[in-house]
C-alpha cells in the first residue's frame, strides 16, 4: 500500500527565510511520480513540482527547490527567501504508474510573517 | 485553454437531500479523478473515470455516493440523503492520459446543516 507521511503539521517563519518541508513516502512500486502541490487560503490546489522515480536529479526553480532520496524514500522541498504569499498549506503525493491515482499527506502549515 | 472547471464552488444542503458536483475537465483530458478533503485533512481519492467508464472507485464510500462521466456534459459527483459527514470540499482533477500530470479544479464545498 502506498502511503505518504509530513511530519511537520505547521511551519511558522519570519520573511526572507528559508523553509523546508519533509515528505516521506512508502511504496512497494519501483516506477512512482512525486509531486507537491499548494494551497493557499483561497482554497484551490495549485502544481508546483512533479518528479519520476528515475530521476534523482534535484533542482532548483526560482524560489523553489526539492531534494529527492530514493535511498531514504524522501521529496523534500524547500522555499528560498520566503514571502508572505508563500503561506498556505503544501501536500506532497505520490502517484502509481498504472493510471495515477494520487495519495497525498496530511499537509503541512507554512505561515509567514512580514 | 480553460483550466478544469467545478460548480457549484459553494453548496448548502440540510440533512437528507441530494448534493450534486459537476466537473468540466480541461479541454483534451479524458480522465476524471475526484477527490475529498475534510476539514484540516489531506485530500483522499474517490473514483477516476474514463468517458462512460468508472475505472476505479476504490475510494468510494459504499452507499450514497455515485459518480458518472457521460459522453457528453461535465462528470457529475452524486451524494444521496446528505448527512453532516459529508460536509467537506470535494475536487475534481482532470488529466489527458492515466500518468500524466492532473490539473485540479477550485473545488466545491459542500456544507450540510
Amino acid at each position: 500500500a502506498q502511503k505518504v507521511t509530513q511530519a511537520q503539521t505547521e511551519i511558522s517563519v519570519v520573511e526572507k527565510e528559508d523553509v523546508t518541508l519533509d515528505c516521506v513516502y512508502e511504496t512497494r512500486d519501483t516506477t512512482y511520480y512525486l509531486f507537491w502541490y499548494k494551497q493557499p487560503p483561497s482554497g484551490e490546489l495549485v502544481f508546483l513540482i512533479r518528479r519520476n522515480s528515475f530521476d534523482e536529479q534535484n533542482e532548483i526553480s526560482g524560489r523553489y527547490s526539492w531534494n529527492f532520496q530514493k535511498s531514504t524514500s524522501s521529496f523534500n522541498f524547500t522555499i528560498t527567501a520566503s514571502q508572505v504569499v508563500d503561506s498556505a498549506v503544501y501536500f506532497c503525493a505520490l502517484s502509481d504508474p498504472g493510471w495515477g491515482k494520487f495519495q497525498f499527506g496530511a499537509g503541512t502549515q507554512v505561515v509567514v510573517t512580514p | 485553454n480553460a483550466g478544469v472547471m467545478q460548480n457549484p464552488r459553494h453548496l448548502v444542503r440540510r440533512r437528507g437531500q441530494e448534493a450534486r458536483l459537476r466537473c468540466s475537465p480541461m479541454k483534451g483530458h479524458s480522465h476524471v479523478y475526484w477527490y475529498r478533503q475534510l476539514p484540516e485533512e489531506g485530500l483522499k481519492f474517490m473514483v477516476y473515470l474514463q468517458k462512460e467508464n468508472i475505472i476505479d472507485e476504490s475510494g468510494m464510500p459504499k452507499e450514497r455516493f455515485s459518480a458518472e462521466f457521460p459522453k457528453e456534459g461535465p462528470s457529475i459527483l452524486r451524494i444521496q440523503q446528505v448527512v453532516r459527514g459529508d460536509s467537506a470540499a470535494y475536487f475534481c482533477a482532470s488529466s489527458p492520459g492515466g500518468r500524466d500530470e492532473q490539473f485540479f479544479g477550485p473545488g466545491t464545498r459542500l456544507t450540510v446543516l
